[in-house]
């Protein structure tokens, strides 16, 4: 496609319940990335894959989140036994090359809301 | 590490008047440094982009920011604000990962 494309663009959890999210990066782009926004802030980094190798994972704020990428292309950001404050904008970006000093390009994120 | 610092979190501008959104960083290295806009309900957008080629770099929509090294500040300017401006900006360090700034929330006033 033209651009990054995530799915759902909107998701209403009960708390307790597991959650999956999909990224379509853009075609033949190394790497990928995700991003937590919370209400009124700035993205915060979650992880990066180059290809289907997770390099960082740094950001993931606890076990029960979960990303993969298993062929290199789509990724997956799993959150197990979603909480309140997992609620926020989940941003997936892509970038041609290597690492976070390259364009990154951003899908339209998915919004969870966990009640 | 490295880390960026929006030192506005809110600016408002009236119709037609100069805008200027600041940015300051911090690295240990030569950094990359970028402006993303996001518009309610929208994906995040690249403005412009600093590669270390041109101090002064060009971007989208009018918009322009200045590298200093000697103020360590990256901020982004527009000559004439328009409404369609009004957006919430991002200033992003790159280096292993994105560090995205805060934001600031631009008005602009008719």
């Amino acid at each position: 496609g033209a651009g990054v494309s995530q799915s759902p663009r909107y998701k209403v959890a009960k708390r307790g319940q597991d959650v999956a999210l999909r990224c379509d990066p853009i075609s033949g782009h190394v790497s990928l990335f995700w991003y937590q926004q919370a209400l009124g802030q700035g993205p915060e980094f979650l992880t990066y894959f180059q290809n289907e190798a997770q390099l960082d994972k740094s950001g993931l704020p606890s076990d029960r989140f979960f990303a993969e990428r298993p062929e290199g292309s789509v990724s997956t950001l799993k959150i197990q036994r979603t909480q309140q404050e997992d609620s926020a904008v989940y941003l997936c970006a892509s970038s041609l090359g290597s690492g976070g000093r390259e364009t990154q390009y951003f899908g339209p994120g998915t919004r969870l809301l966990v009640l | 590490a490295q880390s960026v610092t929006q030192l506005d979190s809110h600016v408002s501008v009236s119709e037609g008047t100069p805008v200027l959104l600041r940015c300051n960083y911090s690295s240990s290295y030569s950094p990359s440094l970028f402006w993303y806009v996001q518009h309610p309900n929208k994906g995040l957008q690249l403005l412009l982009k600093y590669t270390s080629a041109a101090t002064l770099v060009k971007g989208i929509n009018g918009f322009e920011a200045e590298f200093k090294k000697s103020e360590t500040s990256f901020h982004l300017t527009k000559p004439s604000a328009h409404m369609s401006d009004a957006a919430e900006y991002f200033c992003v360090g790159g280096g292993n990962q994105f560090y995205f700034g805060t934001g600031t929330s631009l008005t602009v006033i008719p």
